[in-house]
C-alpha cells in the first residue's frame, strides 16, 4: 500500500532563509504526489502536485518540489521564507489505477523566525 | 464559487449526545471526502463518496459513526453517541471526476469538542 513519510513534525527557519520540507513516499506504481498547506483555523489547500509530467513542479507562493524516483522523495522548497509561510504542510500520495483516495502524511509545522 | 461549505464551524457537546456535521461540496464535484484531524493521529480519511455512493468507509472508526449523501449537494457525518475521544477537527473535501490526480478542495472544518 502507498504511504508517505514527512521528516520533522516541526521546522523553524529564519525569514529570508531557504525552506526545505522533506517527504518520502512508498508506492508500488508511479505515484501522483501533492503538497497541501493549512493555515491556522483553515482547511487544506493545494500548493502543487506532480502527475508524471515535469519532475520539477512549481506551485503557488514561490514553492516548488522535485520528484526524485531514485530517492522516492518529493521535497518541498522555497528559496526565501516569508512570515506568511508559517503554516502546516502536508505531503500526500496516491497510486495510479488504484483506489480513488490519497494518503496524507502527518504534516510538518513550519515556523518562521524574525 | 463559494467553495466547500461546512456547518457548524464549532460544536461543543456532552458525552452521549448525537452530533451531526454537514457539508455542501463544490457544485459539479463528483467525489466527497470526510477527514478527521487530531494532534495524535494527524489527518485521517474516514469515508468517501462517488456520485453520492459510499465507496470506502474503512476509515470510519466505529459503528457510532455514520455518513450519508442523499444528493449531490449535501452530506452528513453523524456520531451517536459521541465520546470525548471524538474531539477533533472534521474536514469535508470534494473533487471532480476520476479523482486520483484531481485536486481536493477542503472546507474550513468543524471543530468538535465532546465534554
Amino acid at each position: 500500500a502507498q504511504s508517505v513519510t514527512q521528516l520533522g513534525s516541526h521546522v523553524s527557519v529564519s525569514e529570508g532563509a531557504l525552506v526545505l520540507l522533506r517527504c518520502n513516499y512508498s508506492s508500488s506504481v508511479p505515484p501522483y504526489l501533492f503538497w497541501y498547506v493549512q493555515y491556522p483555523n483553515q482547511g487544506l489547500q493545494l500548493l502543487l502536485k506532480y502527475t508524471s509530467a515535469a519532475t520539477l513542479v512549481k506551485g503557488i507562493n514561490g514553492f516548488e518540489a522535485e520528484f526524485k524516483k531514485s530517492e522516492t522523495s518529493f521535497h518541498l522548497t522555497k528559496p526565501s521564507a516569508h512570515m506568511s509561510d508559517a503554516a502546516e504542510y502536508f505531503c500526500a500520495v496516491s497510486d495510479q489505477g488504484r483506489d480513488d483516495k490519497i494518503i496524507f502524511g502527518k504534516g510538518t509545522r513550519l515556523h518562521i523566525l524574525p | 464559487d463559494a467553495g466547500v461549505i461546512q456547518s457548524p464551524r464549532h460544536e461543543v457537546t456532552e458525552m452521549g449526545q448525537e452530533v451531526t456535521l454537514r457539508c455542501k461540496p463544490i457544485s459539479g464535484h463528483d467525489y466527497l471526502f470526510w477527514y478527521r484531524q487530531t494532534m495524535m493521529r494527524g489527518l485521517e480519511l474516514l469515508i468517501y463518496f462517488n456520485n453520492n455512493v459510499p465507496i470506502d468507509d474503512s476509515g470510519m472508526p466505529e459503528d457510532r459513526f455514520s455518513a450519508k449523501m442523499p444528493n449531490a449537494s449535501f452530506s452528513t457525518l453523524k456520531i451517536q453517541p459521541s465520546e470525548p475521544r471524538d474531539s477533533a477537527v472534521y474536514f469535508c473535501a470534494s473533487s471532480r471526476l476520476a479523482g486520483l490526480q484531481e485536486t481536493q478542495y477542503f472546507g474550513p472544518g468543524t471543530r468538535l469538542l465532546v465534554l
